[in-house]
C-alpha cells in the first residue's frame, strides 16, 4: 500500500515551453502533497506544500507564478513549470501524506527528470 | 529558520565495518525524523524513522538514535555490505508548518568489498 506515481518519468522540452508533471496517490487519499526539486549531487529542496482544495504554500525563493501547483483532488496534484529555461532542468519529486494510517510518513513518487534545451 | 545539518558528506568503509551518519536540527518542535536511502536516479526510500518520544530504534542492521536535548540524531549501519552503497539523507519534520520535511545535505556512502 501507499503507492505514489508520477508522470512523465522523463521529459525534454524547448526553452520557453511549459511542462506539466502529475503526481498521483494510487491507494490512499493524499490530504497533503509536497513538491521537491533535486539538482545533481544535491539534496531534495522543498518547493511547495499543497493541501487538497486550497492554494499551495511556496518556500522562500520559489516563484509561484513560474511553478504552478494544483491539488484539485485527494489523489492528484500537478506541477506546471511555465516558460521553462535550461536552469529549470532538474529532478522533480513529489511526495504525499494522508490517510494511509502511517502518520507523518511521506510517500515519494519516482521522480520526473526534466531537461530544458 | 529551519535547518538540518548532516555529516559527513562522504563516507567510505570496508565491507563488514560500521557506518555512522549524524544530523542536527534547529527546530525544537520537530517530532519526526526519517532516514532515506537514495540510489542514482531513483526516489528516496525510507529505511528507518524515529519519533520524538523515543530515544532509539533498531531494525536489523540499522539503528537510529535521537537526543532531543542536543537536537541531534544519528544513523548506524552495522555489518555494511556493498549494496548499502548509496546516498543517505536525514530529515526532520516541522510539524507546526504543515509537517513539511527539511532534508540534510546527504551522505554518499561507499562500502568497499
Amino acid at each position: 500500500g501507499a503507492v505514489v506515481s508520477q508522470h512523465p518519468s522523463r521529459v525534454i522540452c524547448k526553452s520557453g515551453t511549459s511542462v506539466k508533471i502529475e503526481c498521483r496517490s494510487l491507494d490512499f487519499q493524499a490530504t497533503t502533497m509536497f513538491w521537491y526539486r533535486q539538482f545533481p549531487k544535491q539534496s531534495l529542496m522543498l518547493m511547495a506544500t499543497s493541501n487538497e482544495g486550497s492554494k499551495a504554500t511556496y518556500e522562500q525563493g520559489v516563484e509561484k507564478d513560474k511553478f504552478l501547483i494544483n491539488h484539485a483532488s485527494l489523489t492528484l496534484s500537478t506541477l506546471t513549470v511555465t516558460s521553462a529555461h535550461p536552469e529549470d532542468s532538474s529532478f522533480y519529486i513529489c511526495s504525499a501524506r494522508g490517510t494511509s494510517g502511517r502518520g507523518n510518513e511521506q510517500f515519494f513518487g519516482p521522480g520526473t527528470r526534466l531537461t530544458v534545451l | 529558520g529551519e535547518n538540518v545539518e548532516q555529516h559527513p558528506s562522504t563516507l567510505s568503509v570496508q565491507e563488514g565495518d560500521s557506518a555512522v551518519i549524524k544530523c542536527t536540527y534547529s527546530d525544537s518542535a520537530s517530532n519526526y525524523f526519517p532516514w532515506y536511502k537514495q540510489e542514482l536516479g531513483k526516489r528516496p526510500q525510507l529505511i528507518i524513522d524515529i519519533r520524538s518520544n523515543v530515544g532509539e530504534k533498531k531494525d536489523q542492521r540499522i539503528a537510529v538514535t535521537l537526543n532531543k536535548t542536543a537536537k541531534h540524531f544519528s544513523l548506524h549501519i552495522t555489518e555494511t555490505q556493498p549494496e548499502d552503497s548509496a546516498v543517505y539523507f536525514c530529515a526532520a519534520t516541522y510539524y507546526n508548518q504543515g509537517g513539511k520535511l527539511i532534508f540534510g545535505q546527504g551522505t554518499e556512502l561507499s562500502v568497499k568489498p
